[in-house]
């Protein structure tokens, strides 16, 4: 079974300080991690995938694999980036089963100004 | 654009009461989803389908049943509406091969 956790519910910082997210998960073969951002009131939105190494709006994650957790940083929080994060997980293997996401429950960012 | 549009946007309704939600996408791609986001913001997959196979949560209660008319469209049907169904409903798809899914604009689907 895989599971997503995301340990913090809310997490408030200031403008301009540094922000993580934290995302663990738990599975027994090789995951394909993403984080998704929701905006208030509005439909999810893929922000990152692990296999692309990017960087979206500043932020970055990395796939720890021996700490099981890929965590989301951006150096310098803006009031735009409050929104609800949630870690997601999806299986890397073949077959239908896989295309579904594992979420975790969300951390709400809130950056106060 | 809209890639994946859902109707309607909100839906209010009375227990036992039969009701559907319609997901449309426009990206050409081949398997759909349902999520429920409940009012803790917790977010859960429902069922995925594609031309091949669909996928059912085992949680999910069979009062639910996804229909795809084609492969643009996952409608989803729910019977004997109950208090607990309040939530917001997302449609999502994706490609294979492709990485990430595209969701809609949500469904907040209120029972009285």
């Amino acid at each position: 079974a895989q599971r997503v956790t995301q340990p913090e519910k809310l997490l408030s910082v200031f403008k301009g300080a540094p922000v993580e997210l934290k995302c663990n998960y738990s599975y027994s073969g090789s995951p394909e991690l993403f984080w998704y951002v929701q905006y208030s009131r509005q439909r999810l939105q893929l922000l990152l995938r692990h296999i692309s190494r990017e960087s979206i709006k500043g932020f970055t994650a990395d796939l720890n694999k021996g700490e099981t957790s890929f965590h989301l940083k951006k150096p310098f929080a803006q009031e735009e980036d409050s929104a609800m994060y949630y870690c997601a997980l999806r299986a890397a293997y073949s077959g239908a089963g896989s295309y579904q996401l594992t979420f975790g429950k969300g951390t709400k960012l809130s950056v106060i100004p | 654009d809209t890639a994946v549009s859902q109707t309607p946007k909100y839906l209010v309704t009375q227990m036992g009461n039969d009701k559907s939600i319609k997901c449309e996408q426009n990206l050409g791609h081949d398997t759909m989803y349902w999520y429920k986001q409940d009012s803790k913001k917790f977010l859960k997959i429902m069922f995925s389908y594609n031309n091949k196979e669909l996928i059912i949560n085992e949680t999910v209660p069979n009062r639910f049943s996804p229909k795809s008319p084609d492969k643009a469209h996952l409608n989803l049907h729910i019977n004997s509406l109950e208090l607990g169904d309040s939530a917001v409903y997302f449609c999502a798809s994706s490609q294979i091969g492709e990485q990430g899914q595209y969701f809609g604009p949500g469904t907040r689907l209120t029972v009285t």
